[in-house]
């Protein structure tokens, strides 16, 4: 129940491709739906996040799908540079809860 | 403000030893997550704290983990006795709510050989 599954583990990408990591999840009283990023060496770090009341959010070239009946939200990277090959985590969180849910990591590699 | 510090940035002890990772969370924040990441686990809550207090530590592999935060600026987590399963990178994170941004420390790399 307090699951979130991401896929796929990894994922290479041409440089100028869309990358396309997708997370499911079970708990559908879960209300918020962050994506991290991390770098080698580095802490994760808040790329964008969701709330269940829009079904798209775009930041640049990052935007989030989100379909609340089917328990699935996705990350997508248009235009994908080598800058962004990093660990993607997806997550999920209860508000009365007060944790975050991780998935367990995309690790992307855009060629350049 | 300088963001989440965690110390040290690598640890390497033999098995047996008592660990101490440390952590200082941003001023003002309220909440802070201890992580473990690892490739087949991926990033694993092990224990958070709300004012100081420990909310949840269902996280927590085993009696030998143990976390404490005595004040607001200032939390440890300690292994006693360490095993070489405990290898891992753990993180400090703090947030002002679980729904609001958490922050990350650069992370404590341990190998226990």
């Amino acid at each position: 129940q307090q699951q979130v599954k991401q896929s796929p583990q990894s994922l290479i990408v041409q440089k100028g491709g869309i990358s396309i990591i997708n997370c499911a999840y079970e708990n559908t009283a879960f209300d918020y739906f962050p994506w991290y990023q991390q770098f080698p060496g580095k802490g994760p770090a808040l790329l964008i996040a969701i709330r269940p009341d829009v079904s798209e959010k775009k930041e640049g070239r990052f935007t989030i799908s989100f379909n609340k009946s089917a328990k699935q939200f996705s990350l997508h990277i248009m235009d994908s540079q080598p800058g962004d090959s990093a660990t993607y985590f997806c997550a999920a969180g209860l508000n009365r809860d007060d944790k975050i849910i991780f998935g367990k990591g995309t690790r992307l590699h855009i060629l350049p | 403000d300088a963001g989440v510090i965690q110390s040290p940035r690598h640890e390497v002890t033999e098995m047996g030893q008592e660990v101490t990772l440390r952590c200082k969370p941003i001023s003002g924040h309220d909440y802070l997550f201890w992580y473990r990441q690892t490739m087949m686990r991926g990033l694993e809550l092990l224990i958070y704290f709300n004012n100081n207090v420990p909310i949840d530590d269902s996280g927590m592999p085993e009696d030998r983990f143990s976390a404490k935060m005595p004040n607001a600026s200032f939390s440890t987590l300690k292994i006693q006795p360490s095993e070489p399963r405990d290898s891992a990178v753990y993180f400090c994170a703090s947030s002002l709510h679980p729904d609001r941004e958490a922050f990350f420390g650069q992370g404590t790399r341990l190998t226990v050989v």
